[in-house]
């Protein structure tokens, strides 16, 4: 059964790095059928699509946050990690790592969110 | 990006109803559509993917259907466990857009 389980601080100053860890349990990290992605959830903005990692390092990020985000994969400790810089009050939500699954069998790619961490809300406040 | 809208924003049910839950994409978004269901604290779950394909140990109660721009939701019979906000979220081209959800609520 896969297992995912965010980690880090809880509370950011505006203007310093929001920085988050995920690791991965069970047999699917280095699987070229996912990609490893991050997904945050406010009140205002709803659930929002941050972008993902493949297990070779390609990543694809939301344009609208692109310029202050990275996110990077350590596949020897099955963890993959955000770093969002410069935030604000706006970048408060509960942030959840993901597993898209994306599955190619017998014609069109579907791709689907099939496996979700718990969730860790991060507050931005100084 | 594709924007994804639901109608209604919240409904309230009995069980035993008939629920239907709709979703509009921006642009067509061909049969990349797929349905979540979250409930308060928890992650959201997968329920349909591909518009109409349940996933894994989904109850057959849950179906999707549409295709485009348009597509629905449908619990054919409501039970006490599916008291829940319900999104909508393409697949189609990235960035990946959740519609802003559905709250099924007890009548």
């Amino acid at each position: 059964q896969v297992q995912l389980q965010e980690s880090g601080p809880g509370l950011v100053k505006p203007s310093q790095t929001l920085s988050l860890t995920c690791t991965v349990s069970g047999d699917s990290f280095s699987s070229g059928d996912y990609y490893w992605t991050w997904i945050r959830q406010s009140p205002g903005k709803g659930l929002e699509w941050i972008g993902y990692i493949y297990f070779s390092g390609t990543t694809n990020y939301n344009p609208s946050l692109e310029s202050r985000l990275r996110i990077s994969i350590d596949t020897s400790k099955k963890q993959f990690s955000l770093q969002l810089d410069s935030v604000t009050a706006a970048d408060t939500a509960v942030y959840f790592c993901v597993r898209d699954r994306f599955d190619c069998t017998g014609g069109p790619c579907f791709y689907y969110f099939d496996y979700w961490g718990q969730g860790i809300l991060v507050t931005v406040s100084s | 990006d594709v924007q994804m809208t639901q109608s209604p924003s919240s409904l309230f049910a009995s069980v035993g109803d008939r629920v239907t839950i709709t979703c509009r994409a921006s642009a067509s978004i061909v049969g990349h559509l797929d349905w979540y269901q979250q409930k308060p604290g928890k992650a959201p779950k997968l329920l349909i993917y591909g518009a109409y394909r349940l996933y894994t140990g989904v109850p057959s109660r849950f179906s999707g259907s549409g295709s485009g721009t348009d597509f629905t939701l449908t619990i054919s019979s409501l039970q006490p466990d599916d008291f829940a906000t319900y999104y909508c979220q393409h697949s189609f081209s990235l960035p990946r857009t959740f519609g802003p959800g559905t709250r099924v609520g007890v009548k």
